[in-house]
Order: structure tokens, then sequence, then C-alpha cells
């Protein structure tokens, strides 16, 4: 696809479910970014990738959340024991070398019960 | 650190009224980045310029117009002769420019509303 692409785009989970967020950027887009947004608020850095290396994962906001992205292309936000405050919008970003620019996905809405 | 400040939260006008939206930075990096983005109701964040600081050249395009003041460290949003589908959430941000890749500072938001 031309675009950044994320799934699933809705998720429910119950307090202390684990879930999965997948986020495919875009063709050769080297550095990749998670970003977490609260209702209201503004988009807040989680972690960076360039290629497969995780660079800057100091945004994250415990240890309950792991990011991965082992062949430098698709990547996966993981939250384990999922906790109410955790509901937001999840959004991930692309950026190529080149241009410097962030395009953005259109984000998993994240609601935990 | 760095800090993006969008003192308006909401701002409301009628079509085709021209409106402002400001954002203002603290950064201590002498080189950096200035972005808009819009997020419609849609939620996804659609990218609308990115300034260098070392560039105060103002811009426009079409009905957008940005003015970066780096004297008073803003960039202000102008959207003239405004319509309907402007309505939407503006975010304006900031990221370093060393190499590799930077992340991006957020302000609030604002949350413009375009009435018919």
């Amino acid at each position: 696809g031309a675009g950044v692409s994320q799934s699933p785009r809705y998720k429910v989970a119950k307090r202390g479910q684990d879930v999965a967020l997948r986020c495919d950027p875009i063709s050769g887009h080297v550095s990749l970014f998670w970003y977490q947004q609260a209702l209201g608020q503004g988009p807040e850095f989680l972690t960076y990738f360039q290629n497969e290396a995780q660079l800057d994962k100091s945004g994250l906001p415990s240890d309950r959340f792991f990011a991965e992205r082992p062949e430098g292309s698709v990547s996966t936000l993981k939250i384990q024991r999922t906790q109410q405050e955790d509901s937001a919008v999840y959004l991930c970003a692309s950026s190529s070398p080149r241009d410097g620019t962030q395009y953005f996905g259109p984000g998993t809405r994240l609601t935990v019960l | 650190a760095q800090k993006v400040t969008q003192a308006q939260t909401e701002i409301s006008v009628v079509e085709k009224e021209d409106v402002t939206l400001d954002c203002v930075y603290e950064t201590r990096d002498t080189t950096y980045y200035l972005f808009w983005y819009k997020q419609p109701p849609s939620g996804e964040l659609v990218f609308l310029i990115r300034r260098n600081s070392f560039d105060e050249q103002n811009e426009i395009s079409g009905r957008y117009s940005w003015n970066f003041q780096k004297s008073t460290s803003s960039f202000n949003f102008t959207i003239t002769a405004s319509q309907v589908v402007d309505s939407a959430v503006y975010f304006c941000a900031l990221s370093g420019i060393s190499q590799g890749a930077q992340k991006l500072v957020f302000g609030q938001g604002t949350r413009l509303t375009i009435n018919p």
C-alpha cells in the first residue's frame, strides 16, 4: 500500500489481558515510531526503530510495554497485563532518511475495560 | 527539554472567515524542525508542512499560510476563507535535526470547527 497501515483499528481488552498491535510502514522507510495519544491530548512518543534496531525506548511507560521490528519492516507493539490507563489511540509513523518527515497510520484505538 | 504550546484549545468560526492557530515552542537546539499536522475525525494525522529552523521565510500553499518567527519562538498557521472541510484538530510539533530520525514533540492541539 501507499501509506502506513495499522491493525486492528479497534481493540477492546479486559483488564489483565495481553494485546498486540501491528504496524506496516511505508515501503522503504527505515525509521519507525510509536506514539500514544490519550483522549483530547497530543500524541506522545513511545519508541523508535531504525531498521530492526530499537534506538530509543525512553517513552515506554512501563515494562508491560514491549515493541519489536525483527526484520526491519513490520513492527508490533505488545502490552502485557493491560490496565485501564492504557486506553488510548496508538499511532505508528514511518519516515525515510532522505525526507525525515513522519507519515502516520490511522491508529489503533485500544479500550481496556 | 523541548516543549510545544498551543494555547487555543478550541476555535469556532463561520465559513469563509480567516482563522489563525497559534504555536509557541521551546528548545535548546540551535537547529530543529517545526511541523503542522491535521487530524480529521477519522483519526489519521495528516502532514501539512515542515519548516527548518534556519529558513524563516513564510510559506503559502493555497488557502494555508505559515508564519515562522524565531525571535518569538512562534510558528503560526492561518487558514484563509475557511471551509467546513477544514474542521479538524490541528497539531503543531517540534523535532531535532541531528543524525538519524528524531521523535516529534507535539502540542495539545487546537480543535477547529468551521460552521456553515
